[in-house]
C-alpha cells in the first residue's frame, strides 16, 4: 500500500530535550515536505528536499532541522523544543511529475508534538 | 505576502449543496487545489484547476475565475461523511522542481447534520 509513515504520532516532552520526528515513504517520491498545522492557520511548511541531499526552507524553518539522505526517509529534527513547537506536523510527499503538470501531495497521518 | 481567505465554519444538513469560498493573494499563481481533512487524519486531495471554469468530480465540483482570483468548491448530495476541514491552496511556481509549491489557506469546517 501506498503510504507516507511519520513516528511518533504522538509526543509529550520537555523543553530543550532534543527530539526526531521520522517520515518514511513508499512510492519513489522525489519531493518531501513538512508541515505545521496550528488553528486558523492552515498548513505552513517548514522545509522541504527536491531530492537525496537536496533541502531548503519552508515559510517558518526557525528551530527545527531536516536530512535527506536516503530518498525514501524525510526526518525532522528539533534539537532544542520549545513550547511555541507544540503543534501537529504532517510530512507529505509527491512525484515531480511532467513539466506543468499538477501531481497531489500525499501526506502521512500527523504527529502531535507537546512541549512542556 | 500570501494570503487566502476562506469561511472558518459551515453548516449544512444532510442531502443539501454547500459552496465553501476561497480568495487569493498570492505572489504567483499557477493553480487551486481543494484537500480534505477529517478530524485527526491526514489531509487528502481532492481536486485542482489551473483554468477558469468547473472540474466535476462526482459530488464535488472546483471552481477557478482567475480575473477575480476567487475560488470555490461545491459538495452537493451532502452526507454525513463529509464533515470535515476543507482547505485551499495555490501553487505558487509553474515548475515542477520548485520547492514551496503550495501555500494553504487557514480551513473551512463543514458541519453536516442531519
Amino acid at each position: 500500500e501506498a503510504q507516507v509513515t511519520q513516528n511518533p504520532r504522538y509526543l509529550i516532552t520537555v523543553t530543550g530535550k532534543k527530539l526526531t520526528v521520522t517520515c518514511s515513504q513508499n512510492m519513489n517520491h522525489e519531493y518531501m515536505s513538512w508541515y505545521r498545522q496550528d488553528p486558523g492557520l492552515g498548513l505552513r511548511q517548514i522545509y522541504y528536499s527536491m531530492n537525496v541531499e537536496v533541502t531548503d526552507k519552508g515559510d517558518v524553518p526557525e528551530g527545527y532541522k531536516v536530512s535527506r539522505k536516503e530518498k525514501r526517509n524525510f526526518p525532522l529534527i528539533l534539537e532544542s523544543p520549545s513550547p511555541n513547537q507544540t503543534s501537529l506536523y504532517f510530512c507529505a510527499s509527491k512525484r515531480q511529475g511532467p513539466e506543468g503538470s499538477n501531481q497531489p501531495q500525499h501526506f502521512g497521518d500527523g504527529t502531535r508534538l507537546s512541549i512542556l | 505576502g500570501q494570503s487566502l481567505e476562506q469561511p472558518s465554519e459551515v453548516t449544512a444538513v444532510e442531502g443539501a449543496i454547500v459552496q465553501i469560498n476561497c480568495t487569493y493573494q498570492t505572489s504567483g499563481f499557477y493553480g487551486l487545489s481543494w484537500y480534505q481533512q477529517h478530524d485527526g487524519g491526514a489531509p487528502t486531495f481532492l481536486s485542482y484547476n489551473a483554468l477558469d471554469g468547473l472540474e466535476e468530480t462526482g459530488r464535488f465540483s472546483s471552481f477557478l475565475s482567475r480575473s477575480d482570483s476567487y475560488g470555490y468548491l461545491l459538495l452537493q448530495e451532502l452526507q454525513m461523511k463529509d464533515s470535515a476541514s476543507y482547505f485551499c491552496a495555490v501553487r505558487t511556481s509553474p515548475y515542477n522542481n520548485a520547492g514551496n509549491m503550495l501555500t494553504f489557506g487557514g480551513g473551512t469546517r463543514l458541519m453536516v447534520k442531519p
